[in-house]
């Protein structure tokens, strides 16, 4: 069965903090790894990642891929307070179209 | 330009009634998927389509079902609501089953 694994389930900090969220994954037929932050209700996108050791980096937000040993990292340099969210991880593979199997969640909270 | 639109936006039925959530894809994305995410865990795959013809379906009851009209939107349907019914629906659309999926702010469902 088709597996994805985040940590820590929750995270709180400080402003100017760096924090560094966990994916591990067990996926049949894997395409790509995904990350999306939540803060709501719709997900919004940041990352895709399909190679491994190749960052992606968006601003103060950067990830990265391991295909060999199945994991992910997703890091925030000089979190603010609209930080605060969920993050997902989400893993496109399995037998079904390109359906996304997702992780728990990492919850982080900001504080100022 | 319009992200993904769903609706309603919350939705209150009572235990064996019956349920139709509706989704509007990006313009110009033709396929949709629905995803079921209750409260503290992560979203969970339930169906995708592409070009009106389901393209895949995750682990859950006949119960679900949906369809995609030739406008690409879509509507999922739950018969005999359970008490464990009651999440957030999350509608997903991308350009081809191959291409990142962006999420819609979801129908919030709650069954008594």
């Amino acid at each position: 069965e088709d597996k994805v694994v985040q940590s820590p389930l929750s995270l709180v900090v400080h402003e100017g903090d760096t924090v560094t969220l966990n994916c591990s994954y067990e996926v049949t037929n894997f395409r790509s790894l995904l990350w999306y932050k939540q803060e709501k209700k719709a997900p919004t996108f940041l990352f895709m990642l399909t190679s491994s050791g190749i960052e992606k980096k968006s601003g103060r937000l950067s990830s990265i891929l391991d295909k060999k040993e199945l994991f992910s990292i997703l890091n925030i340099t000089a979190t603010q307070t609209g930080d605060s969210a969920i993050y997902l991880c989400a893993v496109e593979g399995g037998n079904a179209g390109n359906m996304l199997t997702f992780g728990g969640g990492t919850r982080l909270m900001v504080k100022p | 330009d319009a992200g993904v639109t769903q609706s309603p936006t919350h939705l209150i039925k009572t235990r064996g009634q019956h349920v139709t959530l509706r989704c509007s894809p990006i313009s110009g994305h033709k396929s949709v998927s629905w995803y079921q995410q209750v409260l503290g865990q992560g979203p969970q795959f339930i169906f995708q389509y592409y070009e009106k013809e389901e393209r895949g379906r995750g682990n859950f009851p006949d119960r679900f079902s949906a369809r995609q009209f030739p406008n690409y939107s879509s509507e999922l349907n739950v018969n005999a609501l359970l008490l464990g019914d009651s999440a957030l629906y999350l509608c997903a659309s991308s350009l081809s089953t191959l291409d990142t999926q962006y999420f819609g702010p979801g129908t919030r469902l709650t069954v008594l």
